[in-house]
């Protein structure tokens, strides 16, 4: 789906470091998620946020923190008390619950 | 607790030939079922959406249906060809209102592949 634009496609990132997962959006979207993808499972609700300085946890914020200071960007940082941060981070942003809408998807790898 | 499963967890078919993807869901209040397609290494496209009043809805060769009442969706895609080898997610949303405002629930999706 366009309109949402994750950077970059492939981050590596050494033990005991943190990194931020950018997430960009300019569909005027209030609503906007972050998720975990792992092999065998389904995607898995990080943190979402509703409205512009506002966000929840998810079903797995342990290790992951966010911020939402303007509308259109909601960066994940991955922090070093996650303890296995290696996977397919999806971001995705929805004007209501009707549809969502995905960028193209984080690779992170820990070497 | 709100579950969406999927079945099977993989399948593979020959192209030109027709198969179905089920979806059973717990999750409740229910406000809409989506169809995703995911190339690998690539974010979900929708495919179809449906709320509770909607029974089939088709986008081109993909037909999904909805039962509320039973809680199972199916996909049904028509005349395979190579290009549907891909992850089908089935996804769930909760309906509007207090925390869980627009809260998706995703199945394993189910791994398709197309031989030729």
């Amino acid at each position: 789906d366009g309109g949402i634009t994750q950077s970059p496609k492939y981050l590596f990132r050494k033990e005991g470091q943190n990194v931020t997962l950018s997430c960009e959006q300019n569909l005027n979207h209030d609503a906007m998620y972050w998720y975990r993808q792992d092999p065998g499972q389904g995607l898995r609700l990080i943190y979402y946020s509703q409205i512009v300085n506002d966000f929840q946890k998810g079903d797995i914020a342990e290790g992951y923190s966010v911020s939402r200071e303007k509308k259109e960007s909601f960066p994940l940082t991955v922090t070093s008390a996650q303890k296995n941060p290696t996977a397919f981070y999806l971001c995705a942003s929805s004007p209501t619950t009707l549809r969502a809408f995905f960028g193209q998807g984080t690779r992170l790898t820990v070497v | 607790k709100n579950q969406v499963e999927q079945s099977p967890q993989s399948l593979i078919i020959l192209e030109g030939k027709n198969c179905t993807l089920q979806c059973n869901y717990t999750v409740s209040p229910f406000s809409n079922l989506r169809w995703y397609k995911q190339d690998t290494g690539r974010g979900p496209v929708s495919l179809t959406i449906m709320t509770f009043s909607e029974n089939t809805k088709s986008n081109g060769r993909y037909t999904a249906t909805l039962d509320a009442d039973t809680k199972q969706s199916s996909l049904h895609i028509t005349a395979s060809q190579l290009s549907d080898s891909a992850s089908y997610i089935c996804v769930v949303s909760l309906a509007a209102g207090g925390t869980s405002y627009g809260k998706l629930t995703f199945g394993q999706g189910t791994i398709l592949t197309v031989h030729p």
